[in-house]
């Protein structure tokens, strides 16, 4: 079964940085791109960034552009979404996901999505 | 980059079908057949309905179906169900290689 498991809830202040685990099975982990997707309470989907586990490419969004660094770690099979410079708006539910059945392209749609991991920034 | 333009919200009766529309520029939803919907109920993950602007994924009811026209695309919802009732969100590639949503639509099943 493809699964994205996801680390637990965290609690920063503002200034700090989070940086979140995904954890994948069920397929090789290469061969997909992976995103991470952000929800503030009560709002919409914000896309944030993409890595190619395969070498390590990333493309992120002009929003969160020098505050957010996705990475990927082959060995673990093991995706992470790092936000610096926490601030009380960054307070959010975010979502790894990616596809286990596209061409391997970042156009594919997410049709694998983790538990999601909310994160709380607050003095 | 400003998020894709969808109506806050659509509602219908069972058994009728409604339509939400994604509008964007010929940067993203017009450039490319690669526009995807999302379902999410409160509390959870989003989920896959359309991919590539009129595919289903496997599992999906053939009730959703998706369409595009200029930089406009639509998930249409036929025999509308009380399930039904999420939040739906559009996606597309854009011409700066990232992904960009929509502003969500909230479907209430009347």
């Amino acid at each position: 079964e493809v699964q994205l498991v996801q680390s637990g809830a965290e609690v920063k202040k503002p200034g700090a940085t989070v940086k979140i685990s995904c954890k994948v099975s069920g397929y090789t982990f290469t061969d997909y791109y992976m995103h991470w997707v952000q929800q503030a309470p009560g709002k919409g989907l914000e896309w944030m960034g993409l890595v190619d586990p395969e070498d390590g490419e990333t493309i992120y969004a002009e929003k969160f552009q020098g505050r957010v660094t996705i990475t990927a770690d082959t060995s673990t099979d093991t995706a992470y979404m790092e936000l610096s410079s926490l601030r009380s708006e960054d307070t959010a539910v975010y979502y790894c996901a990616t596809t286990a059945y596209g061409s391997g392209s970042p156009t594919d749609a997410f049709d694998i999505w983790g538990q999601g991991t909310m994160v709380t920034v607050s003095s | 980059q400003s998020a894709l333009t969808q109506p806050a919200s659509v509602s219908g009766s069972p058994g009728q079908s409604i339509t939400i529309s994604c509008t964007g520029t010929s940067s993203d939803v017009g450039g490319y057949n690669y526009v995807s919907w999302y379902q999410q109920h409160p509390g959870k993950a989003p989920k896959l309905m359309i991919y590539e602007v009129s595919n289903r994924p496997s599992g999906v009811s053939n009730r959703f179906s998706g369409s595009k026209s200029g930089n406009t695309a639509s998930l249409t919802i036929s025999g509308l169900q009380a399930e039904d009732e999420a939040d739906y969100y559009c996606s597309s590639y854009t011409s700066s290689s990232t992904s960009l949503f929509g502003t969500g639509t909230k479907v209430t099943v009347l």
